[in-house]
Order: structure tokens, then sequence, then C-alpha cells
């Protein structure tokens, strides 16, 4: 009964240094997202996607890659790290329909030096 | 997307029921309202959802506005865990599943 899978929870990276954020869901949820929040503001919505091999842009993609390749997976890609992507960043998923609520990952806390 | 519109922040006492409001004037009829919380280093976490009619469950209650252009989440007793963000959220399939969170509502519970 895993629900929603995020992985590193800590992650420490250099300036222009690529990496990729995990995220799995076990629940055969349509729909995954992924959000970034800055310290003392909301949730903002990086991209998300509502199906295998369908992927959207949200309010603040730029400098993030992601792919849906499978049902269960949605990674996050950052290409070249910078400073003003130290976030934590969390993952969610549902069903499509929109009377199913989110679950939420615990999130990664990412620093960018 | 129809937005959401929240108090930056609330306080009540230990034991007392919040009202914690939301006034989404914009919504279309097949929004749904959706509630989550989110508590100190957490990742939110569903409250509760509704689309027209009243709503109850074990954690609080939804009250909709006859003409669904605000709702009100109800903490029936307030406990010190209850302190939390909560954001109040439109959910429409037609709008393409981009749901933005906004600031959220801080409730600051007292003893």
């Amino acid at each position: 009964n895993a629900g929603v899978t995020q992985t590193p929870k800590f992650q420490v990276l250099k300036t222009g240094q690529s990496m990729t954020l995990q995220c799995a869901q076990d629940m055969n949820h349509e729909y995954m997202s992924w959000y970034r929040q800055d310290p003392g503001m909301g949730l903002r919505l990086i991209h998300y996607s509502v199906g295998a091999g369908i992927t959207d842009q949200g309010e603040v993609p730029n400098g993030y890659n992601v792919s849906r390749s499978t049902t269960e997976d949605f990674p996050l890609r950052l290409l070249s790290a910078a400073p003003s992507q130290t976030s934590v960043y969390f993952c969610a998923s549902s069903r499509g329909q929109n009377n199913s609520p989110l679950h939420f990952g615990n999130g990664t806390r990412l620093t960018v030096t | 997307d129809a937005k959401t519109t929240q108090p930056n922040s609330m306080e009540s006492n230990e034991e007392e029921p919040v009202h914690l409001p939301c006034n989404h004037s914009t919504i279309s009829g097949t929004d749904y309202i959706h509630w989550y919380r989110q508590l100190p280093s957490q990742g939110p976490e569903y409250v509760i959802h509704g689309l027209t009619s009243n709503v109850n469950n074990r954690m609080a209650s939804l009250a909709i506005a006859e003409d669904r252009k605000s709702s009100t989440l109800i903490l029936h007793r307030a406990t010190l865990r209850d302190a939390a963000v909560y954001y109040c959220i439109l959910r429409d399939e037609n709008s393409g599943y981009a749901l933005n969170f906004g600031k959220g509502t801080s409730l600051l519970v007292t003893p």
C-alpha cells in the first residue's frame, strides 16, 4: 500500500548539474503531476500528465522536462540545475475523473548551490 | 481556469469550530470543489470534495453556497493537530487538469 513514492528525499546539486527526481504510484492512476513549493508559498504546477505518453506544461515549466512512458512512473528532469530551482518538489496522482482526490508524495527537498 | 480566493491566515481556539471560506465566483457547472491541507514539513493531504450538496466526512464538513460561488470548510472542533495550510481548488476535466493550488489559508490553533 505504498501510494505515491518520491525519491530521493533530499538532494544537493551544484549549478549546471543534471538530475532526475523519481515519482512512482501503485494505484493505476491516469493523472500525475509535479509541483514545486518555495518557502512561504503555495504549490505551483510544473508539468502534468493525463496518461502514458501524454504530458503538458503547468504554470512554471521552464528548466524542467518530463516523460510518461508507463502509467506508474512520472520522472522530473532538471537538465542544468540553477539556484532558482532550490525548492521542495511534490508529485501527485489521481484517477482521471474530476471528483477524484489527489494523492501526494512526501516530497523531495532540492538545494542547488 | 476558474480561480479561488482564500484569506491568507485565520486563527482559532482549540476545541472551537473553524469556518474556512473560499470564493470561486467563476466556477463552472462541472467544477468539483476540493479541499486539501498541508501540515508542516509534509505533503498536502486530501480533506473533502463536493459538487453541489453539502458533504460530511470524518475530517470535516463542506458547505457549498446555493449559487456555488463560494464554499466553507468546517472543522467542528479544532485541535492543535489541525494547524496547517488549507487549500481550496476547483477540478474540472475540461480544464485539462491544470490544478493550481495558490497560497491557501494558514490556520493557527491556539490552546
